[in-house]
């Protein structure tokens, strides 16, 4: 089944306290993205990348590391948590990235609390 | 301006009405459009996409008014079932983001 997997489905943690989220897909897509969804804010594209060792940053970066060492898996870095980080995390693929037909599929979400 | 604005609601509408959101955007030259619909606290998954003037899928109809950079979602017979989040996404021409609405609520009264 083509999937985008996502784990750990929630995590609570305390302030400092490095973790990783991580991201697999098995549908051989290029493009990869993290977004957090906060409420009133809507999905906000945290990293991306657009193939193996290419990343970069999207509209709200700070306080996340990702890396891309190989296509299908994508995790999410927090080095030292903290609360403002507090959130539903989203990972998500594409075949190509945005263009005329490509969709975007996410993962089941992490829900992240930072105390 | 925002790149893709929505009315982020609540509509309450009773079963079986016609209930219809909009979605605008800021960048003329965008070519496709995608309504993704969430759950509370699941991910977004595709309901339609919108490559022309627009696409319809049973009781799902998405329209595109280029001139007026707008695309809408109408939904007759409204289910109790239809009651989610519903996010317009506005991929770019250039460069590598998709643009996220914030979503409209949808709540289907009995």
């Amino acid at each position: 089944e083509a999937q985008v997997t996502q784990n750990p489905r929630y995590l609570i943690t305390v302030t400092g306290k490095k973790l990783t989220v991580t991201c697999s897909q098995n549908m051989n897509h290029e493009y990869m993205s993290w977004y957090r969804q906060d409420p009133g804010l809507g999905l906000r594209q945290i990293y991306y990348s657009m193939n193996v060792e290419v990343t970069d940053k999207g509209d709200v970066p700070e306080g996340y590391k990702v890396s891309r060492k190989e296509k299908r898996n994508f995790p999410l870095i927090l080095e030292s948590p903290s609360p403002n980080q507090t959130s539903l995390y989203f990972c998500a693929s594409s075949r190509t990235g945005p263009g005329l037909v490509e969709k975007l599929f996410f993962g089941s979400g992490t829900q992240l609390s930072v105390l | 301006r925002k790149e893709v604005e929505q009315d982020p609601g609540p509509f309450n509408v009773p079963e079986g009405a016609t209930v219809a959101f909009n979605c605008t955007y800021s960048n003329s030259a965008s070519q496709s459009f995608f309504w993704y619909r969430q759950d509370c606290r699941k991910e977004p998954k595709l309901l339609m996409s919108v490559y022309s003037s627009g696409n319809e899928d049973g009781r799902f109809t998405a329209q595109l008014n280029r001139a007026s950079q707008y695309i809408s979602l109408l939904i007759r017979d409204s289910k109790l079932s239809d009651s989610a989040t519903y996010l317009c996404v506005v991929p770019p021409n250039t460069g590598n983001q998709f643009y996220f609405g914030t979503g409209t609520s949808l709540t289907v009264i009995p």
